[in-house]
This record gives structure tokens, sequence and C-alpha cells, in this order.
């Protein structure tokens, strides 16, 4: 089973600054690695597909890179409706599909 | 517009089953793979099992295999999961999701329903 293992668990920051969060896998996925976000009570939405494209609707202030082993999801400039928790999901070696624990980004 | 509804969740003892439904609309059913994810209160996301446009491939998580069973209907464009023997690890929010084509992501989700098995 591919471990996905997500950091910081928490980062925190303030409007306008740029999120880097980092998704760790135990064994390579190729390029195939999602990032969502989730809103308290809401369900989660995809972001990013097969490691670096966008979903369709989503801002383009979102991207995402990496292959292999380590990914990246990166957030230009944070605006207020994108403090969220953000998973990372693989698909490149299953089953099972696999989720990393979450990064949670907060307002500093 | 895509929209998953589920239900079917509520409060059982363990040992017992459950059957969750997924309604869906906006899409073509039958053409798409379906998934069912949970998220223990306050918890992260768990994949628990996923079937095939037509029903001809099922995969689950260990955590649920033998004891679960997914399930469609074209017909009714309905997703199912059968939950048997349940156990209080189980107690979640269970997630409906659309396969994303040709890719194993999930692009429409439902808001979930919740098990709770508790004595």
């Amino acid at each position: 089973e591919v471990v996905l293992t997500q950091s910081p668990a928490t980062l925190s920051l303030s409007p306008g600054e740029r999120a880097t969060l980092s998704c760790r896998a135990s064994q390579s996925v190729g390029s195939y690695l999602a990032w969502y976000q989730q809103k308290p009570g809401q369900a989660p939405r995809l972001l990013i597909y097969d490691a670096s494209n966008r979903a369709t609707g989503i801002p383009a202030r979102f991207s995402g890179s990496g292959s292999g082993t380590d990914f990246t999801l990166s957030i230009s400039s944070l605006e207020p409706e994108d403090f969220a928790v953000y998973y990372c999901q693989q698909r490149g070696n299953w089953p099972p599909l696999t989720f990393g624990g979450g990064t949670k980004v907060e307002i500093k | 517009e895509v929209q998953l509804v589920e239900s079917g969740g509520g409060l059982v003892q363990p040992g017992g089953s459950l059957r969750l439904s997924c309604a869906a609309s906006g899409f073509t059913f039958s053409s798409n793979a379906m998934s069912w994810v949970r998220q223990a209160p306050g918890k992260g996301l768990e994949w628990v099992s996923l079937i095939s446009g037509r029903g001809g491939g099922t995969y689950y998580a260990d955590s649920v295999k033998g004891r679960f069973t997914i399930s469609r209907d074209n017909s009714k464009n309905t997703l199912y999961l059968q939950m048997n023997s349940l156990r209080a690890e189980d107690t979640a929010i269970y997630l409906c999701a659309k396969v994303l084509t040709g890719y194993y992501f999930f692009d429409y989700w439902g808001q979930g329903t919740l098990v709770t098995v508790s004595s």
C-alpha cells in the first residue's frame, strides 16, 4: 500500500501570502497524484489531478508539481476562501487508492 | 448539473448491517466508475470501494473486504454499499464520489451520510 505523508500538518498564513504544501509517497506513483480541498461541513473538491492539471473551474492561483514520490501544491496568493484542509490522493499503485492525512491551512 | 445524494445511514449495533444508497443525476451514470469514501469524525479521508461503470469490476480497501459489497443499478442511476458485520471503527460519514473519466480520482462528491456503530 502506498502511504502518502503530507506536511506540514498545519500551515498558518495570512491572506495574500503564498502557500506551499507537500505530499510524499512511500513509493513512486509516477505523476498519478491529485489534490483536494475540503472546507468544514462540505464535501472535498478536486483541485489538481495527475500532479499538475487543474480541474474544471479551479483558479489559476492553484498549481501542482512533482513526480515519483515528491509532490507540491502551491497557492500563489491566498484568498479568504482558500483557508481549508487539503488532501493528496494517489492512483499510481492501487488498489487501494490512498489519501494523505491532510494539511490544514489556517489564518495567521 | 451533477448531483450525488446519499441516504441510508443511521445508528446500528456492532455486528449489524446497513445498506447505503447514492442517487446520481446530471451525467451518464452507466459510463462512469463510482466509489465510496469515508471520513471518521474529525479525521481524514479513507477510500472504501470502487465499481466500474458496468459493474463488472469491484475493488475494496482491506479494512472492509469480505464485509462490504458495492453494487450499482444503472437503470435507476443508483450506487449502493451493503455493509455487514459492522464495527465501531466503521463509524464515519460515507461519501459517494464520481470517478473522473479515464482517471481514478474523484471529480464530484455527495454530502455524505453518517453511519454510527455503537451499542
